[in-house]
């Protein structure tokens, strides 16, 4: 089983939907982070967050702690959120060095 | 700043051929990474630095090295290509401090053939 799993794998929604994709973890975290990458490989990180909720306009990342679980939710999705969406932890186990262990990402096509 | 610079973009080499992937940061972070991504797959860690002079491995270092002679500069070398080694590769650089850590900042990724 891997440490870090994301659902759904692909999603399709038409333009103006509200999204939302689930990360769940199974190793002590120090930091849970979302990636975007774009069709074209760049990879930008969105959020860092070890508690609570981050909100950057149209996307929040919220997590929980106590059931190892994040969420990303992006409201009014237009086409041009359409990437892969990474999750990946910082194992708070010793030695981690600021290492990430990564999901496998979400693919999500908006639809206009 | 230009943030993560990686060179060459794409790359095609023959089995055996070795070659050196470049990574420079400028954000004067200390710590930097080489992963690799296969399809379907997450990243996976070959080696990070936490300072100049100072490498170790990740989950995947077979077949690579790498230095850190600077704190800008991350080269990944591999030696004899091997079919398994076509992917794409990312270096990342991030600031890891007592007090406040930064995310990772990635460069664009170099997309390696070995034929």
């Amino acid at each position: 089983k891997n440490e870090v799993e994301q659902s759904p794998q692909n999603l399709t929604a038409q333009e103006g939907e509200f999204i939302t994709i689930n990360c769940s973890y199974s190793v002590g975290i120090s930091a849970l982070h979302w990636l975007q990458q774009h069709p074209g490989g760049g990879i930008v990180s969105l959020f860092m967050l070890s508690s609570g909720k981050k909100k950057h306009g149209r996307l929040i990342a919220t997590i929980n702690i106590q059931e190892k679980h994040s969420s990303l939710h992006i409201t009014a999705s237009h086409p041009r959120d359409s990437a892969v969406y990474i999750c990946a932890v910082s194992p708070s186990y010793g030695g981690s060095q600021g290492n990430l262990i990564f999901g496998k990402g979400t693919k999500l096509s908006v639809k206009p | 700043n230009a943030g993560v610079t990686q060179t060459p973009k794409f790359r095609i080499l023959k089995i055996g051929q070795s070659m050196t992937l470049q990574c420079t940061q400028d954000m004067n972070h200390n710590y930097m990474y080489w992963y690799r991504q296969d399809p379907g797959m997450g990243l996976k860690l070959i080696y990070y630095s936490v300072g100049a002079g100072i490498t170790d491995k990740g989950e995947v270092p077979n077949g690579y090295n790498v230095s850190r002679s600077t704190t800008e500069d991350f080269p990944l070398r591999l030696e004899l290509a091997a079919p398994s080694q076509t992917s794409v590769y990312f270096c990342a650089s991030s600031h890891l401090g007592e007090l406040w850590d930064q995310p990772q900042h990635f460069g664009d990724g170099t997309r390696l053939s070995i034929l």
